[in-house]
């Protein structure tokens, strides 16, 4: 499959603490996207990092992208309950491939 | 304000009986894509296009039709449905096909084929 992988497929902290959640593909991309969706709702776009960059900050998220590994990460600092969601990766080759998410809680 | 609308956002319906899901956009976007999210298997895209009367079939095509006749509107079309088909659905879109930009969501359509 070209789809992303999300890993863990589930994490739980509390408030204040940092959440990491891993993205791994397979093939070569043009740009890798997150996605955030709270419970039943649309997806939201978080930020995108292009395949020549490695780093990529948007507030309290920062992104990484190692091409030679095929991964990615997405870094929440000093989370909050409002942060619960599910998080997707979205990996573009011709067209965009979404993974199958990351459900975080963060309990206050 | 930017959106993508769907309609209905929910619908209970029988196997064989015909619905329309509606999407609309008013941000101009060119390309326009229908997803199924099902547990445990991400989305999945069922059909997409490039531009008004230009459609192509995604990962998961068999049970739908869509036709892009104006710029803003993509419906999906289940012309028979089935109890496989019951799922959540989203609408999305964007200038490029999320090569440069971002795809914009709608809220889901959940949709459940009894």
């Amino acid at each position: 499959s070209q789809q992303g992988e999300e890993d863990p497929q589930a994490l739980s902290i509390q408030e204040g603490e940092n959440a990491t959640m891993n993205c791994s593909y397979k093939t070569s991309i043009n740009n890798l996207q997150w996605y955030r969706q709270n419970s039943g709702r649309g997806l939201v776009h978080l930020i995108l990092i292009r395949s020549n960059e490695r780093e990529k900050h948007s507030g309290r998220l920062r992104v990484t992208l190692d091409t030679s590994k095929k991964s990615s990460s997405l870094l929440i600092t000093a989370s909050r309950a409002a942060d619960t969601a599910s998080y997707f990766c979205a990996i573009n080759t011709d067209k965009l491939i979404f993974g199958t998410g990351t459900r975080l809680q963060v309990f206050p | 304000e930017a959106q993508v609308t769907q309609n209905p956002r929910y619908l209970i319906t029988v196997t064989g009986k015909k619905l329309t899901v509606t999407c609309s956009q008013n941000m101009n976007h060119e390309y326009m894509s229908w997803y199924r999210q099902d547990p445990g298997l991400g989305l999945r895209q069922i059909y997409y296009s490039m531009n008004v009367e230009v459609t192509d079939k995604g990962d998961v095509p068999e049970g739908y039709k869509v036709s892009r006749k104006e710029k803003r509107n993509f419906p999906l079309i289940l012309e028979s449905p089935s109890p496989n088909q019951t799922s959540l659905y989203f609408c999305a879109s964007s200038w490029d096909r999320g090569y440069t930009g971002e795809l914009f969501f709608g809220e889901g359509s959940r949709l459940t084929v009894l």
